[in-house]
């Protein structure tokens, strides 16, 4: 089943650490989207990538968050000194083109300790 | 900032029972998507209508675009314990990403 990969699929950090997550898109899918999830919420967009560019940004906290989707690999999210209020689930999302639909991967549970 | 307001937000009801969740804002979506989300998994896409008043069905499961696009509904017909989970609308725009409501969670008992 080549469906959208995220791993880790758990990843606890203490405040002040780095996060990483990382998402593979479907075969064949340029596009990326990253999605925050709070407890008990619906999710929140973040950022829109293709390969080698942000797309869209306006959903991303403006400090200690970054994205890319490099040439080659996965997109990688990362969250530089986390805080507890980022204890999430972090989505990603992949689609073969615009207005495509989107289909999500299960999920990074990120828990700040 | 678009808004999709999902209602209800949670819903208890008996196996064959009917129901009907409703997903509406004041935005024009250019398309809405349903999904559905397991405990622990991320949401799998159910449909997409494009069209005002458009209507798809999925076997028991009715979607419909309103005429202006603003609002859609979820109807399921004959519950099963089967369709217990959380149902999420969303609204794409010209950018590509998508709105989300904020989602019914569903539980059908036996």
């Amino acid at each position: 089943n080549a469906g959208v990969m995220q791993n880790p699929r758990h990843l606890v950090r203490r405040r002040g650490q780095e996060a990483r997550l990382r998402c593979s898109p479907m075969k064949g899918h340029s596009h990326v989207y990253w999605y925050r999830q709070l407890p008990e919420e619906g999710l929140k967009f973040m950022v829109y990538l293709q390969k080698e560019n942000i797309i869209d940004e306006s959903g991303m906290p403006k400090e200690r968050f970054s994205a890319e989707f490099p040439k080659e690999g996965p997109s990688i999210l990362r969250i530089q000194q986390v805080v507890r209020g980022d204890s999430a689930a972090y989505f990603c999302a992949s689609s073969q083109g615009q207005n495509q639909p989107q289909h999500f991967g299960d999920g990074t549970r990120l828990s700040i300790l | 900032t678009q808004l999709l307001e999902q209602s209800p937000q949670f819903l208890s009801i008996q196996e064959g029972e009917n129901l009907t969740v409703y997903c509406n804002s004041s935005s024009v979506f250019s398309s809405l998507q349903w999904y559905r989300q397991e405990p622990g998994e991320g949401p799998v896409l159910l449909v997409t209508v494009v069209t005002g008043g458009e209507v798809k069905k999925l076997k028991r499961l009715t979607f419909q675009f309103g005429d202006a696009r603003k609002d859609s509904s979820l109807h399921i017909t004959a519950a099963q314990p089967g369709d217990t989970g959380l149902y999420l609308c969303a609204g794409e725009n010209a950018g590509n990403m998508l709105t989300f409501g904020g989602g019914t969670r569903l539980m059908v008992k036996p």
